[in-house]
């Protein structure tokens, strides 16, 4: 089985302040990993993936994350916030397996925050 | 521009009366998903479809049904809502179930009176 953890379900920084949003998962095989950001009222749009490729993925809008197998974790960062970077984050898991339906496990997600 | 499309983008319903919720995408892609999302929670998948092949998880309740007459279009028919189907209902499609990337909708929010 596979589970998200996101730690800190409300993180706040100020404007120009790194973001650091916080995700470590739990998978039996290799993981797929992702971000996604939700605007309110608003779909998911995907920040960044990670498949199995480099470690440091490279995502839209400034964001980026690190996979760490021996940690577990997939944590997100930024390193300026800026106002419009305000919205709720979802870390999610999956894996490619025979059989897998692709589908995405997520965690609770992280509200960010951004104060002038 | 849009790629996968919802509508309404806001729907309310009453009680037992049934309603449909509608997505269609422009992507030709095989694989389409329904995530429903409560208030301040994570989404979590209804089911899916690959291409015509329907996927029910095992914790849908019977009263959601979907339907994709092609592969353009799939609705989400929930037979008789009730005060706990409120919520926001997002479809996503996928090219295959092996690439992974899901695009999504921008969801309708459903309100039952």
């Amino acid at each position: 089985a596979q589970s998200v953890t996101q730690l800190g379900s409300h993180v706040s920084v100020s404007e120009g302040a790194l973001v650091l949003l916080r995700c470590n998962y739990s998978s039996s095989v290799p993981p797929y990993l992702f971000w996604y950001v939700q605007y309110p009222n608003q779909g998911l749009q995907l920040l960044l993936k990670y498949t199995s490729a480099a470690t440091l993925v490279k995502g839209i809008n400034g964001f980026e994350a690190e996979f760490k197998k021996s940690e577990t974790s997939f944590h997100l960062t930024k390193p300026s916030a800026h106002m419009s970077d305000a919205a709720e984050y979802f870390c999610a898991v999956t894996h490619r397996s025979s059989g897998n339906t692709g589908k995405l496990i997520f965690g609770q997600g992280t509200t960010l925050q951004v104060k002038p | 521009d849009a790629m996968v499309i919802q509508n309404p983008r806001y729907q309310v319903t009453q009680f037992g009366k049934p309603v449909t919720l509608s997505c269609s995408q422009t992507l030709n892609h095989n694989v389409m998903y329904w995530y429903q999302q409560k208030s301040s929670q994570a989404p979590k998948l209804l089911f899916h479809y690959y291409d015509k092949d329907f996927n029910n998880e095992a914790d849908t309740p019977d009263n959601f049904q979907s339907r994709r007459p092609n592969t353009s279009f799939c609705f989400l028919d929930i037979r008789s809502p009730g005060l706990g189907d409120a919520a926001m209902y997002l479809c996503a499609a996928s090219r295959d179930r092996s690439s992974y990337e899901q695009y999504f909708g921008p969801g309708t929010r459903l309100t039952v009176t």
